[in-house]
């Protein structure tokens, strides 16, 4: 059974900084990983998806990571502003065609 | 334009009712999901139809039917409504199983 796990559960930093958030996975059979990103009382943000073939994908100030075969992934954004905070999820698909999710990672940006 | 729309945004209800909640996709996608987060924020998913065919069906009580008139649409009807069932119900598309979702705002469910 798919787990997802993400590490920390909770991060606040200082505008302009750069962070990483991380997520591991138990099964490496995966199709892809997607990142997203959601605000207090709304929906779910699509941020990125990577193919279990890629090893990264980039969009503006966001980079995520994919290792498969150690089963982990990292989102890294560079200098972090207000608009940014956020929870961040990180969810995987594999066999069973079903997205499965961590946690999260509860992002604040102070300004 | 909104792609997932969900209706209602917020729903509150005694137990014992039946309630349902209405999804619509204008994205032109094939494949359709329902998502419950619990009170401790995770998001676990139900059901999924593809072209108004189930193909997921995960471990949820049978007081919970998903609904697909057509591929645009995917509704959650809910019978005898419990406390446990107070969540956020979020609605998806894609257009095919492994490819980026689109979540609609979620539905605020409140069972007294």
């Amino acid at each position: 059974k798919q787990e997802v796990t993400q590490i920390p559960a909770a991060l606040s930093v200082p505008e302009g900084e750069n962070l990483v958030l991380n997520c591991s996975f138990t099964d490496s059979a995966i199709y892809n990983l997607q990142w997203f990103r959601q605000d207090p009382g709304k929906g779910l943000t699509s941020l990125l998806l990577i193919q279990s073939s890629q090893r990264e994908q980039t969009s503006g100030r966001l980079n995520a990571s994919l290792d498969k075969s150690s089963g982990r992934s990292t989102l890294y954004i560079a200098a972090s502003q207000p608009g940014d905070s956020a929870t961040y999820l990180c969810a995987v698909i594999g066999g069973a065609q079903k997205l499965v999710f961590g946690q999260g990672t509860r992002l604040t940006i102070n300004p | 334009d909104t792609a997932v729309s969900q209706t209602p945004k917020y729903l509150v209800t005694q137990m014992g009712n039946d309630k349902s909640i209405k999804c619509e996709q204008n994205l032109g996608h094939d494949t359709m999901y329902w998502y419950k987060q619990d009170s401790k924020k995770f998001l676990k998913i139900m059901f999924s139809y593809n072209n108004k065919e189930l193909i997921i069906n995960e471990t949820v009580p049978n007081r919970f039917s998903p609904k697909s008139p057509d591929k645009a649409h995917l509704n959650l009807h809910i019978n005898s409504l419990e406390l446990g069932d107070s969540a956020v119900y979020f609605c998806a598309s894609s257009q095919d199983t492994p490819d980026t979702q689109y979540f609609g705002p979620g539905t605020r469910l409140t069972v007294l």
